[in-house]
């Protein structure tokens, strides 16, 4: 099974920093890699996929980049509405998720 | 407009059974993939099974052979038949649209609690 550790757990920053979250795979997924965006009590929302293509109506302050085996989320100036947990997910064999980043505000 | 909407969660006994279910509209749910994602509370997400536009079918090592997803296309809507219900089981489950194994669109869940 393929694993995604993701850091950090949690994230404090505020608004108009530049942020960045980690995945790294335990093994080598390619490119398949999307990222999501959940707040309390909502569904996940689709951000980006295939490593670094943003999906439709999502802002393009959000990024996404590939080294190896280590995905990095980047959000380039933290909005209000950013404040959320970010998870990423693996798709190259079945499906699995890092244990997701909480975004705090500080 | 896309809408997925899920129900069947509720209340049941270790060793029990549930089955959700996920109706669509906006799209077609035998034209696409389409998936369950379950979250334990306070936990994060665990994907749980896939069909394929074409039938087939994929589970997680910790539902197979306890789960089955299935759909019916002139209902529009996409099932989860869950047997043999562990307590570790319990979690809102969320039905989800996919663009292949990538998650598009999402219900907004069904609680699920296995409990005595």
């Amino acid at each position: 099974d393929i694993q995604m550790t993701q850091s950090p757990s949690t994230l404090s920053a505020s608004v108009g920093d530049r942020v960045t979250i980690t995945c790294r795979a335990s093994q080598s997924i390619n490119s398949w890699l999307a990222w999501y965006q959940q707040k309390p009590g909502k569904a996940p929302k689709l951000l980006i996929y295939e490593t670094s293509s943003l999906e439709s109506g999502v802002p393009s302050r959000f990024s996404g980049s590939r080294s190896g085996t280590e995905f990095t989320l980047t959000i380039s100036s933290l909005q209000p509405d950013d404040f959320a947990t970010y998870y990423c997910q693996q798709y190259n064999s079945y499906s699995t998720f890092g244990q997701g980043t909480k975004l705090e505000i500080k | 407009e896309v809408q997925l909407v899920e129900s069947g969660g509720g209340l049941v006994q270790p060793g029990g059974s549930l089955r959700l279910s996920c109706v669509v509209s906006g799209f077609t749910v035998g034209s696409n993939y389409m998936s369950w994602v379950r979250q334990a509370p306070g936990k994060g997400l665990e994907w749980v099974s896939i069909i394929y536009s074409g039938g087939r079918t994929y589970y997680a090592d910790s539902v197979k052979g306890r789960f089955t997803i299935s759909r019916d296309n002139s209902k529009n809507t996409l099932y989860l038949q869950m047997n043999s219900l562990r307590a570790e089981d319990t979690a809102v489950y969320f039905c989800a649209r996919g663009l292949s194994w990538v998650f598009d669109c999402w219900g907004q869940g069904t609680l699920v609690t296995v409990s005595s």
